[in-house]
């Protein structure tokens, strides 16, 4: 089964606007990542956030991690056209693997 | 070029053939990674390998073999494609385990079971 879920799986916001997603997870981690997919596309790293951190900056990135309550969530400010795209957290499951979740769908509308 | 690459990027092939997706990487990462994406379930992991001659199933490994003699190929084979293999296929390297480090992926390979 897998290891993450985002919520929610599909997110429409206005240019502008700030984003925010979800992702819960079932096992003990050592850390967690998110990545986007563009249409079509490979995914790409955007952050990864280790077990003992709570919250990690990076541009317009936000992403918090609460252990006790096995979820995380990332906030894209400001957001752009270009920030369209699906966006999946990833776990170790406490292993040498990594699994993904069903992924949030982000349009950002111009 | 450096980086990660996947051959064929599409691929349509017949019920019980064999087929085999490339993957290779110019990086000397020792971890690498094969995912199969379908709508509604975002990735799984079909197979991984923390080095040469190291590999070990995922959530979803039948109906497929890897193998990795060289740390810079990891071919996945479907030994005897089935429609239900129909899916987008992406491979990943990284250079240590994903307890520490991100991953990088292929463009995917977009395979078709008819």
């Amino acid at each position: 089964s897998q290891q993450g879920e985002e919520d929610p799986q599909a997110l429409s916001i206005q240019e502008g606007e700030n984003a925010t997603m979800n992702c819960s997870y079932k096992t003990s981690i050592n850390n967690l990542q998110w990545y986007r997919q563009n249409s079509g596309r490979g995914l790409v790293h955007l952050i990864l956030i280790r077990s003992n951190e709570r919250e990690k900056h990076s541009g317009r990135l936000r992403v918090t991690l609460d252990t006790s309550k096995k979820s995380s969530s990332l906030l894209i400010t400001a957001s752009r056209a270009a920030d369209t795209a699906s966006y999946f957290c990833a776990t170790d499951a406490g292993g040498n693997d990594m699994r993904f979740g069903a992924g949030t769908r982000l349009t950002v509308k111009p | 070029d450096a980086g990660i690459t996947q051959s064929p990027r599409y691929k349509i092939t017949e019920t019980g053939r064999q087929v085999t997706l490339m993957c290779h990487q110019t990086w000397s990462h020792s971890y690498m990674f094969w995912y199969r994406q379908d709508l509604g379930h975002g990735l799984r992991l079909i197979y991984y390998s923390a080095a040469a001659d190291i590999t070990d199933k995922g959530e979803v490994p039948d109906g497929y073999v890897v193998s990795r003699s060289k740390t810079e190929n990891f071919p996945l084979t479907l030994e005897s494609a089935t429609r239900s293999q129909t899916s987008v296929y992406f491979c990943a390297s990284s250079s240590r385990t994903p307890r520490y480090t991100e991953a990088f992926f292929g463009q995917g390979t977009r395979l078709t079971v008819v």
